[in-house]
């Protein structure tokens, strides 16, 4: 079945740490997003991508980094410069027809020990 | 730019109660609009979706029109189950990136 894997599901970050979150899809789509949810919140963009080699940032970035070097794979890199990455992160994808739907991955739980 | 608005919640029912979740929004042009469903720890997953004016999306009971001359995209189901019980979200999808609401949480008593 097609979809959306992000890997690890629960991840524990020390404090000046860098952690790499996972997405990889087997949809064949052109986009890519990542989302930060925080408990009880919405979502809130952090980065998308609409081709392989290119990437946006979204509305919080900062702290935050991705690479596009494949069309199946965008991972999340969190810095030590996001000094409060306890969150639910969320990837997604949908393909380059802008009407049609946004696809989710099962999310990763990060938590600052 | 585009935004979404929803009910804000929580929203609690007693089964088989009647459900609305209003969701209006404000986009230029045509943007489709999606209902998306998220259950305790999970991701985020369609609903319905309705791509055009007056089209109604429905699904597993839920349903929701298209109201252009409103800009709203409410969602209804006639009896709520327990099952139902997560977080809706309300989104459009026009030109640009999509935009979502801030979600709505449902609980459902038996």
């Amino acid at each position: 079945d097609g979809g959306i894997t992000q890997s690890p599901k629960y991840l524990f970050r020390k404090e000046g740490q860098n952690v790499t979150l996972s997405c990889e899809q087997n949809l064949n789509h052109d986009a890519m997003y990542w989302y930060r949810q925080d408990p009880g919140q919405g979502l809130r963009l952090i980065y998308y991508s609409q081709i392989v080699n290119d990437f946006q940032k979204g509305d919080i970035a900062e702290g935050y980094s991705v690479s596009r070097e494949k069309k199946e794979s965008f991972p999340l890199t969190v810095t030590s410069a996001q000094k409060n990455p306890t969150a639910f992160y969320l990837c997604a994808s949908t393909d380059r027809d802008g009407r049609n739907t946004i696809y989710f991955g099962e999310g990763s739980w990060l938590t600052v020990v | 730019g585009d935004s979404v608005t929803q009910m804000e919640g929580p929203v609690t029912l007693s089964e088989e109660a009647f459900l609305t979740i209003n969701c209006t929004y404000t986009a230029t042009g045509y943007p489709s609009l999606f209902w998306y469903v998220q259950y305790p720890g999970e991701g985020l997953q369609l609903l319905l979706k309705a791509t055009k004016a007056d089209d109604k999306g429905s699904n597993k009971g839920f349903e929701a029109t298209y109201r252009k001359e409103t800009t709203s995209f409410h969602l209804e189901k006639g009896s709520v189950q327990v099952s139902d019980s997560a977080v809706y979200f309300c989104a459009l999808k026009g030109s640009g990136k999509s935009t979502f609401g801030d979600g709505t949480t449902l609980t459902v008593k038996p």
